[in-house]
Protein backbone atom coordinates (compact mmCIF):
# COMPACT_ATOMS: atom_id res chain seq x y z
CA UNK A 1 0.00 0.00 0.00
CA UNK A 2 0.49 3.37 0.06
CA UNK A 3 1.53 4.58 3.62
CA UNK A 4 1.91 8.18 4.74
CA UNK A 5 3.22 9.18 8.32
CA UNK A 6 2.44 12.26 10.04
CA UNK A 7 4.61 13.43 13.11
CA UNK A 8 3.45 14.52 15.74
CA UNK A 9 0.12 13.34 16.29
CA UNK A 10 -0.73 15.62 19.02
CA UNK A 11 0.98 19.02 20.28
CA UNK A 12 0.01 21.08 23.25
CA UNK A 13 2.24 24.27 23.29
CA UNK A 14 1.87 28.13 24.52
CA UNK A 15 1.03 30.72 22.30
CA UNK A 16 4.12 32.26 20.59
CA UNK A 17 5.60 29.04 19.86
CA UNK A 18 6.41 27.71 16.48
CA UNK A 19 5.46 23.84 15.80
CA UNK A 20 7.13 21.81 12.92
CA UNK A 21 4.49 19.16 11.94
CA UNK A 22 6.55 16.04 9.26
CA UNK A 23 4.76 14.12 6.64
CA UNK A 24 6.96 11.03 5.17
CA UNK A 25 5.88 9.26 2.56
CA UNK A 26 7.14 5.65 3.61
CA UNK A 27 6.86 3.62 1.16
CA UNK A 28 6.94 5.54 -2.49
CA UNK A 29 8.29 8.67 -3.59
CA UNK A 30 5.90 11.42 -3.91
CA UNK A 31 6.46 14.44 -5.82
CA UNK A 32 3.66 16.46 -4.86
CA UNK A 33 2.03 16.71 -0.96
CA UNK A 34 -1.01 18.59 0.21
CA UNK A 35 -1.17 20.01 3.70
CA UNK A 36 -5.21 20.29 4.52
CA UNK A 37 -6.66 22.03 7.30
CA UNK A 38 -10.00 20.47 9.29
CA UNK A 39 -12.04 22.42 11.98
CA UNK A 40 -14.22 20.66 14.18
CA UNK A 41 -17.09 18.29 12.03
CA UNK A 42 -15.95 20.65 9.19
CA UNK A 43 -14.44 19.14 5.73
CA UNK A 44 -10.83 19.81 5.19
CA UNK A 45 -9.69 22.77 3.60
CA UNK A 46 -6.25 22.92 1.46
CA UNK A 47 -4.09 25.71 2.90
CA UNK A 48 -0.96 24.55 0.05
CA UNK A 49 0.07 22.25 -2.73
CA UNK A 50 4.13 21.31 -2.06
CA UNK A 51 6.13 20.16 -5.01
CA UNK A 52 9.73 18.69 -3.99
CA UNK A 53 12.04 21.35 -4.88
CA UNK A 54 9.94 24.23 -5.36
CA UNK A 55 8.31 26.85 -3.31
CA UNK A 56 4.68 25.70 -2.26
CA UNK A 57 1.74 27.20 -3.79
CA UNK A 58 -1.10 28.74 -1.47
CA UNK A 59 -4.82 28.76 -1.63
CA UNK A 60 -6.65 32.15 -0.91
CA UNK A 61 -5.81 33.60 2.41
CA UNK A 62 -3.56 31.44 4.19
CA UNK A 63 -0.64 33.55 4.96
CA UNK A 64 2.73 31.70 3.60
CA UNK A 65 4.77 33.16 5.90
CA UNK A 66 2.44 32.09 9.26
CA UNK A 67 3.09 28.49 7.39
CA UNK A 68 6.06 27.60 6.45
CA UNK A 69 6.58 24.90 4.19
CA UNK A 70 9.53 22.78 3.45
CA UNK A 71 9.36 19.87 0.36
CA UNK A 72 12.95 18.99 0.53
CA UNK A 73 13.14 15.36 -0.70
CA UNK A 74 10.60 12.97 -2.20
CA UNK A 75 9.74 11.30 0.95
CA UNK A 76 9.11 14.32 3.08
CA UNK A 77 7.28 17.60 3.87
CA UNK A 78 7.55 20.39 6.85
CA UNK A 79 4.54 22.35 7.86
CA UNK A 80 5.99 25.30 10.49
CA UNK A 81 3.24 26.96 12.33
CA UNK A 82 5.16 30.09 13.28
CA UNK A 83 4.25 31.89 16.29
CA UNK A 84 1.30 29.90 17.04
CA UNK A 85 -1.92 31.81 18.51
CA UNK A 86 -4.99 30.11 19.74
CA UNK A 87 -6.84 30.68 16.85
CA UNK A 88 -4.20 28.44 14.98
CA UNK A 89 -5.38 25.21 17.06
CA UNK A 90 -6.53 23.02 14.64
CA UNK A 91 -6.27 19.69 13.33
CA UNK A 92 -3.81 19.74 10.02
CA UNK A 93 -3.66 16.43 8.20
CA UNK A 94 -0.91 15.87 5.19
CA UNK A 95 -1.52 13.63 1.96
CA UNK A 96 1.22 12.67 -0.71
CA UNK A 97 0.33 11.50 -4.13
CA UNK A 98 3.60 9.48 -6.42
CA UNK A 99 2.35 12.09 -9.25
CA UNK A 100 0.11 14.71 -9.70
CA UNK A 101 -2.67 12.36 -11.68
CA UNK A 102 -2.56 9.91 -8.99
CA UNK A 103 -4.81 9.04 -5.26
CA UNK A 104 -3.52 10.96 -2.69
CA UNK A 105 -3.11 9.14 0.81
CA UNK A 106 -3.64 10.51 3.82
CA UNK A 107 -1.37 10.69 7.09
CA UNK A 108 -2.66 10.78 10.21
CA UNK A 109 -3.31 14.26 11.50
CA UNK A 110 -1.51 16.62 14.00
CA UNK A 111 -3.84 18.19 16.57
CA UNK A 112 -2.65 20.96 17.29
CA UNK A 113 -4.05 23.02 20.51
CA UNK A 114 -2.56 26.49 21.52
CA UNK A 115 -3.48 27.47 24.89
CA UNK B 1 -16.25 26.83 -9.22
CA UNK B 2 -16.04 23.11 -7.82
CA UNK B 3 -18.65 22.46 -5.44
CA UNK B 4 -19.51 18.76 -3.71
CA UNK B 5 -22.78 18.14 -1.59
CA UNK B 6 -23.50 15.16 0.42
CA UNK B 7 -26.23 14.03 2.95
CA UNK B 8 -24.29 14.80 6.21
CA UNK B 9 -25.81 11.66 8.29
CA UNK B 10 -27.12 8.31 7.66
CA UNK B 11 -27.76 5.76 10.19
CA UNK B 12 -28.21 2.01 8.93
CA UNK B 13 -28.62 -1.25 10.87
CA UNK B 14 -26.31 -3.83 11.31
CA UNK B 15 -25.96 -6.35 8.36
CA UNK B 16 -27.84 -3.96 6.22
CA UNK B 17 -26.11 -2.03 3.22
CA UNK B 18 -25.12 1.75 3.55
CA UNK B 19 -25.69 4.20 0.37
CA UNK B 20 -23.99 7.27 0.66
CA UNK B 21 -24.98 9.69 -2.44
CA UNK B 22 -22.54 12.83 -3.99
CA UNK B 23 -23.42 14.97 -6.49
CA UNK B 24 -20.68 17.23 -8.13
CA UNK B 25 -20.86 20.03 -10.44
CA UNK B 26 -17.71 20.28 -12.07
CA UNK B 27 -18.10 18.15 -15.51
CA UNK B 28 -14.65 18.20 -15.81
CA UNK B 29 -13.81 15.84 -13.28
CA UNK B 30 -10.93 13.22 -13.56
CA UNK B 31 -11.29 11.22 -11.23
CA UNK B 32 -13.49 10.94 -8.07
CA UNK B 33 -12.97 9.07 -4.99
CA UNK B 34 -14.34 8.23 -1.29
CA UNK B 35 -12.61 8.71 1.80
CA UNK B 36 -13.44 6.99 5.71
CA UNK B 37 -12.14 9.25 8.68
CA UNK B 38 -12.35 7.34 11.91
CA UNK B 39 -12.62 10.36 14.62
CA UNK B 40 -9.04 11.82 15.56
CA UNK B 41 -7.50 10.15 12.49
CA UNK B 42 -6.71 11.09 9.36
CA UNK B 43 -8.72 9.37 5.83
CA UNK B 44 -8.20 6.05 4.60
CA UNK B 45 -8.71 5.96 0.88
CA UNK B 46 -11.55 3.74 0.09
CA UNK B 47 -12.07 3.37 -3.73
CA UNK B 48 -11.98 5.67 -6.82
CA UNK B 49 -13.63 5.85 -9.91
CA UNK B 50 -11.63 7.67 -13.17
CA UNK B 51 -14.55 9.32 -14.49
CA UNK B 52 -15.52 7.34 -17.77
CA UNK B 53 -16.32 4.45 -15.93
CA UNK B 54 -20.02 3.23 -14.92
CA UNK B 55 -19.31 1.03 -11.56
CA UNK B 56 -16.54 -0.07 -9.93
CA UNK B 57 -16.67 -3.11 -7.25
CA UNK B 58 -14.00 -3.85 -4.44
CA UNK B 59 -15.37 -6.57 -2.17
CA UNK B 60 -17.97 -4.65 -0.20
CA UNK B 61 -17.83 -1.70 -1.60
CA UNK B 62 -19.50 -0.64 -4.61
CA UNK B 63 -18.87 2.70 -6.80
CA UNK B 64 -21.40 3.78 -8.95
CA UNK B 65 -21.40 7.29 -11.17
CA UNK B 66 -23.63 8.86 -13.30
CA UNK B 67 -21.43 11.11 -15.44
CA UNK B 68 -24.91 12.37 -16.79
CA UNK B 69 -26.25 13.82 -13.91
CA UNK B 70 -22.87 14.19 -11.93
CA UNK B 71 -24.19 11.68 -9.11
CA UNK B 72 -21.58 9.09 -7.00
CA UNK B 73 -22.60 6.76 -4.56
CA UNK B 74 -20.80 4.56 -2.37
CA UNK B 75 -22.31 1.13 -1.55
CA UNK B 76 -21.33 -0.87 1.39
CA UNK B 77 -22.85 -4.44 1.82
CA UNK B 78 -23.40 -5.89 5.20
CA UNK B 79 -22.75 -2.97 6.85
CA UNK B 80 -20.35 -3.79 10.18
CA UNK B 81 -20.39 -1.29 13.33
CA UNK B 82 -16.47 -0.94 12.11
CA UNK B 83 -17.69 0.75 9.40
CA UNK B 84 -18.90 4.06 11.45
CA UNK B 85 -17.47 7.34 10.41
CA UNK B 86 -17.27 10.03 8.21
CA UNK B 87 -17.12 9.25 4.41
CA UNK B 88 -16.05 11.93 2.06
CA UNK B 89 -16.65 12.61 -1.17
CA UNK B 90 -13.98 14.36 -3.45
CA UNK B 91 -13.44 15.01 -6.73
CA UNK B 92 -10.02 15.91 -8.72
CA UNK B 93 -9.52 17.76 -11.80
CA UNK B 94 -6.58 18.13 -13.65
CA UNK B 95 -6.44 21.88 -13.89
CA UNK B 96 -2.52 23.56 -13.38
CA UNK B 97 -1.00 19.63 -13.13
CA UNK B 98 -1.83 19.78 -9.71
CA UNK B 99 -5.07 17.55 -9.26
CA UNK B 100 -6.43 19.45 -6.42
CA UNK B 101 -9.22 17.73 -4.73
CA UNK B 102 -12.19 19.12 -3.65
CA UNK B 103 -13.88 17.73 -1.20
CA UNK B 104 -17.74 17.36 0.40
CA UNK B 105 -18.77 17.85 3.88
CA UNK B 106 -18.88 14.51 4.35
CA UNK B 107 -21.62 11.81 5.82
CA UNK B 108 -21.77 10.62 8.92
CA UNK B 109 -22.20 6.85 8.66
CA UNK B 110 -23.64 5.46 12.40
CA UNK B 111 -24.13 1.98 12.30
CA UNK B 112 -26.95 0.30 14.78
CA UNK B 113 -26.00 -3.11 16.08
Amino acid sequence: GAVVSQHPSRVICKSGTSVKIECRSLDFQATTMFWYRQFPKQSLMLMATSNEGSKATYEQGVEKDKFLINHASLTLSTLTVTSAHPEDSSFYICSASRQPNQPQHFGDGTRLSIL
Amino acid sequence: GEDVEQSLFLSVREGDSSVINCTYTDSSSTYLYWYKQEPGAGLQLLTYIFSNMDMKQDQRLTVLLNKKDKHLSLRIADTQTGDSAIYFCAESQSGAGSYQLTFGKGTKLSVIP
